[in-house]
């Protein structure tokens, strides 16, 4: 079946630097996406990779390694507006709809 | 501005009543998507559309009904088979380069 696995909740302090780990199991792979969501708003977009390694873009990068099933999202410079929920999604064939994880939930204090 | 909208806001459903949640997008995207988000949960797939006049069912299509005559809408019809139909509902597309982009969601509420 098709499975997608992240920590249900993280806490961390402003200025810090978290990873949100999430692992998939899917039939297929075509692409892996990070979207953050702030309570009671739609997804935005943050991060896709589709081949092994990093990407970066600003205070955020996201990791993938396809062998191991297994994605991070790293947010440096902890802000109070980063707490929200992190989405991490798999497409496991070219032109269909993504597969969602459960989310995590990142609480940022002061 | 280019973009997707959904409306309402927030929609209210009394007991054995249809009801339909629009969703218009002017991104010029072929692939429309619905999806529902209960608390604690994730995102879970209704409907999706790659191309006009077509759509296909996702996880969880039992009580919902889409048509997409129009490229740049795909309405959702929650019928009244629906038995828990009180959730947050997201409309995404996606063009050439697959990346979904959200509307800002419709609240379904049960009276």
């Amino acid at each position: 079946g098709q499975n997608i696995d992240q920590p249900t909740e993280m806490t961390a302090t402003e200025g810090a630097i978290v990873q949100i780990n999430c692992t998939y199991q899917t039939s297929g792979f075509n692409g892996l996406f990070w979207y953050q969501q702030h309570a009671g708003e739609a997804p935005t977009f943050l991060s896709y990779n589709v081949l092994d390694g990093l990407e970066e873009k600003g205070r955020f990068s996201s990791f993938l390694s396809r062998s191991k099933g297994y994605s991070y999202l790293l947010l440096k410079e902890l802000q109070m507006k980063d707490s929200a929920s992190y989405l991490c999604a798999v497409r496991d064939q070219a032109g269909t709809a993504l597969i969602f994880g459960k989310g995590t939930t990142l609480s940022v204090s002061s | 501005d280019g973009g997707i909208t959904q409306s309402p806001k927030y929609l209210f459903r009394k007991e054995g009543q249809n009801v339909t949640l629009s969703c218009e997008q002017n991104l010029n995207h072929d692939a429309m998507y619905w999806y529902r988000q209960d608390p604690g949960q994730g995102l879970r797939l209704i409907y999706y559309s790659q191309i006009v006049n077509d759509f296909q069912k996702g996880d969880i299509a039992e009580g919902y009904s889409v048509s997409r005559e129009k490229k740049e809408s795909f309405p959702l019809t929650v019928t009244s088979a629906q038995k828990n139909p009180t959730a947050f509902y997201l409309c995404a597309s996606s063009g050439t380069e697959e990346t979904q982009y959200f509307g800002p969601g419709t609240r379904l509420l049960v009276l």
